[in-house]
């Protein structure tokens, strides 16, 4: 059983271009999670989302940045015009149910895409 | 919304030697308690968990104790090994998981 699969590992971006990550959550998993974490610091989460649906964007910047899932294929998170502070790991976590009373919602990480902008 | 706070930020200790990360968090209405160990370049990777429902947990040389009234959780490493040595992240979560800051760990042999 594959795990979080993320795509790509390393992504160069110069200002001003757009950058697409990816992210296939683990078989049977239908929620997705994204979280950005700069060097040194911890994971700040972004969004979460549902196939087709997001549920919970509170931590996404307002303006550049969006995410779907869709119903085939893998989560995107977008980053338009993207500047050098946007640089940064970008992990996604993928889980089974998001919780509720007595349900199990272990998040599972991919490895990451490591996004430099120039 | 849910905050965490993770303590020390950085702890190195003596191969063999104990250690232990404590964490606290603000929302009582939390009730999942996962840790993730982060070695470098790579992803989060859970170690252990705990439920709102349980005191303490175990697993081979790793444990967590969980005081709800408090509202705080420690991760304990007993005879740690160089290859404890990594970041390790605490969370806390009702539907959406908010992370610790992160503790570096750096267990010399």
């Amino acid at each position: 059983n594959a795990g979080v699969m993320q795509n790509p590992r390393h992504l160069v971006r110069r200002r001003g271009q757009e950058a697409r990550l990816r992210c296939s959550p683990m078989k049977g998993h239908s929620h997705v999670y994204w979280y950005r974490q700069l060097p040194e610091e911890g994971l700040k989460f972004m969004v979460y989302l549902q196939k087709e649906n997001i549920i919970d964007e509170s931590g996404m910047p307002k303006e550049r940045f969006s995410a779907e899932f869709p119903k085939e294929g893998p989560s995107i998170l977008r980053i338009q015009q993207v500047v050098r502070g946007d640089s940064a790991a970008y992990f996604c976590a993928s889980s089974h149910t998001s919780g509720g009373a007595g349900s199990h919602h272990t998040q599972y990480f991919g490895p990451g895409t490591r996004l430099t902008v120039l | 919304g849910e905050n965490v706070e993770q303590h020390p930020s950085t702890l190195s200790v003596q191969e063999g030697d104990s250690a232990v990360i404590k964490c606290t968090y603000s929302d009582s209405a939390s009730n999942y308690f996962p840790w993730y160990k982060q070695e470098l370049g790579k992803g989060p990777q859970l170690i252990i968990d705990i439920r709102s429902n349980v005191g303490e947990k175990k697993d081979q040389r790793i444990a967590v104790t969980l005081n709800k009234t408090a509202k705080h959780f420690s991760l304990h490493i007993t005879e740690t090994q160089p290859e404890d040595s990594a970041v390790y992240f605490c969370a806390a979560s009702i539907e959406d998981m908010r992370f610790g800051a992160g503790t570096r760990l750096t267990v010399k042999p």
